[in-house]
């Protein structure tokens, strides 16, 4: 079944201590991209890569980083979570060669204290 | 920049009456639309989307949506509402020359009277 994946669902955890959200797709595409989900805001996009090594900022990467070593995996880092990054997290990935259509995982919800 | 404005935060209707959602965007070039559907506590799930052709594209669930470039809309409607339509509804617009960057709206709650 095609899919993206993502891991946790859930986190809590304290300010400062470094987590990394996984994610994953089965689809071979080549574009991933991360979104940040807040009330009456839609979703805001973190950071996007359009292949291996190839990463650039979205509209609010800060305090995020992304790598690209392998095209099925796009992990989301926090080095230093703060609590403004309590959020509902989304990972997407297209293939511009077939569609635009994005994929979207099934969400992680983090909450920072 | 492109954006997308989702006039109305919520909306109620009643279960069996038609729904119609706004959705506006600015982008230079030909627009590539999306609608989303997030049941509560869910993903996003694709209703439809326009690419280029007829205006009026049909997609899941009984959901339709009408592209006019005159009025940079992209509205979604629906003739006859179920219950389980209960969701939040995101607009969004791809910009190619933008490393496909996917620019949502605030979204649309809808809520179903019985």
């Amino acid at each position: 079944e095609a899919q993206v994946t993502q891991n946790p669902r859930y986190l809590i955890t304290v300010t400062g201590k470094k987590l990394t959200v996984t994610c994953s797709q089965n689809m071979n595409h080549e574009y991933m991209s991360w979104y940040r989900q807040d009330p009456g805001l839609g979703l805001r996009q973190i950071y996007y890569s359009m292949n291996v090594e190839v990463t650039d900022k979205g509209d609010v990467p800060e305090g995020y980083k992304v790598s690209r070593k392998e095209k099925r995996n796009f992990p989301l880092i926090l080095e230093s979570p703060s609590p403004n990054q309590t959020s509902l997290y989304f990972c997407a990935s297209s293939s511009w060669r077939e569609s635009y259509e994005q994929y979207f995982g099934p969400g992680t919800r983090l909450t920072v204290t | 920049a492109q954006s997308v404005t989702q006039p109305d935060i919520h909306i109620t209707v009643s279960e069996g009456a038609s729904l119609e959602l706004r959705c506006n965007y600015s982008y230079g070039a030909t627009p590539y639309l999306f609608w989303y559907v997030q049941s509560p506590g869910q993903g996003l799930q694709l209703l439809l989307k326009y690419f280029s052709g007829d205006t009026l594209v049909q997609g899941i669930k009984g959901f339709e949506a009408e592209f006019k470039r005159s009025q940079s809309s992209f509205n979604l409607r629906k003739p006859s509402v179920h219950w389980s339509d209960a969701a939040e509804y995101f607009c969004a617009v791809l910009g190619k020359a933008a490393g496909n960057k996917l620019t949502f709206g605030g979204g649309t709650r809808v809520l179903v009277k019985p």
